[in-house]
């Protein structure tokens, strides 16, 4: 059973440019969730993809934005990068969680993450 | 804001069960508790959840209070694989659908 793979491993980009990052989720998910983890901290969510659309998002700008594709994979786009975008940059996948369907079913896996640094 | 509490960091013999509390006061009825732990520059892994009643896994267990304001995960028999950043998180399950980290708890497993 694969579990949430993330591509790439690595990447190096300088400030200004733009990056897209690329997450497959787990066997049977179709929810997948992205975060922010600076160094030393605790990750910070930046949004929720169902149905191939945005349904939640965390607290960052416009420059992140992201895509789910029919078969539930997800790419993350950061534009215009900054200094202070190097981070881990970590997918989840889940089931959705939807009102009325089977409870207690929307636990979040993690993939391996992108080591993302900007240069 | 995390809405918990966890010493920032802990030793534990290599053997001997870990135990790892996690404050949460403020806690909402519907609220879960959930453990994550990261191993050094991986993802985060789950590691198992509950409501309010004591719940045991291959991982772990997990002992929730009865007024539910703490919790403490406990790894059996810890090994040197288990030294790790432990995160406990509260949320809504099948509602607010982001989770909200703080700092965990360093876990150095000792020989």
């Amino acid at each position: 059973d694969a579990g949430v793979t993330q591509s790439p491993t690595h990447l190096i980009k300088t400030r200004g440019q733009q990056v897209t990052l690329r997450c497959s989720p787990k066997s049977g998910h179709d929810t997948v969730s992205w975060y922010q983890q600076a160094l030393g901290q605790g990750p910070q969510f930046i949004f929720q993809y169902y149905e191939e659309e945005e349904r939640q998002r965390g607290n960052f700008p416009d420059r992140f934005s992201g895509h789910q594709f029919p078969n539930y994979s997800s790419e993350l786009n950061v534009n215009a990068l900054l200094l202070g975008d190097s981070a881990l940059y970590l997918c989840a996948s889940s089931l959705p969680g939807l009102a009325g369907g089977p409870p207690n079913t929307d636990t979040q896996y993690f993939g391996p993450g992108t080591r993302l640094t900007v240069l | 804001d995390a809405k918990t509490t966890q010493p920032p960091s802990m030793d534990c013999a290599e053997g001997r069960a870990a135990n790892l509390p996690c404050n949460h006061s403020t806690i909402s009825g519907n609220e879960y508790v959930y453990w994550y732990r990261q191993i050094h520059s991986q993802g985060p892994q789950y590691i198992i959840h509950g409501l309010k009643n004591n719940e045991t896994n291959e991982m772990a267990s997990l002992i929730i209070t009865e007024d539910r304001k703490s919790s403490t995960l406990i790894l059996p028999h810890a090994t040197l694989r288990d030294t790790a950043v432990y995160y406990c998180i509260v949320r809504v399950a099948m509602s607010n659908y982001q989770l909200i980290w703080g700092a965990g708890t360093k876990l150095i497993i000792k020989p």
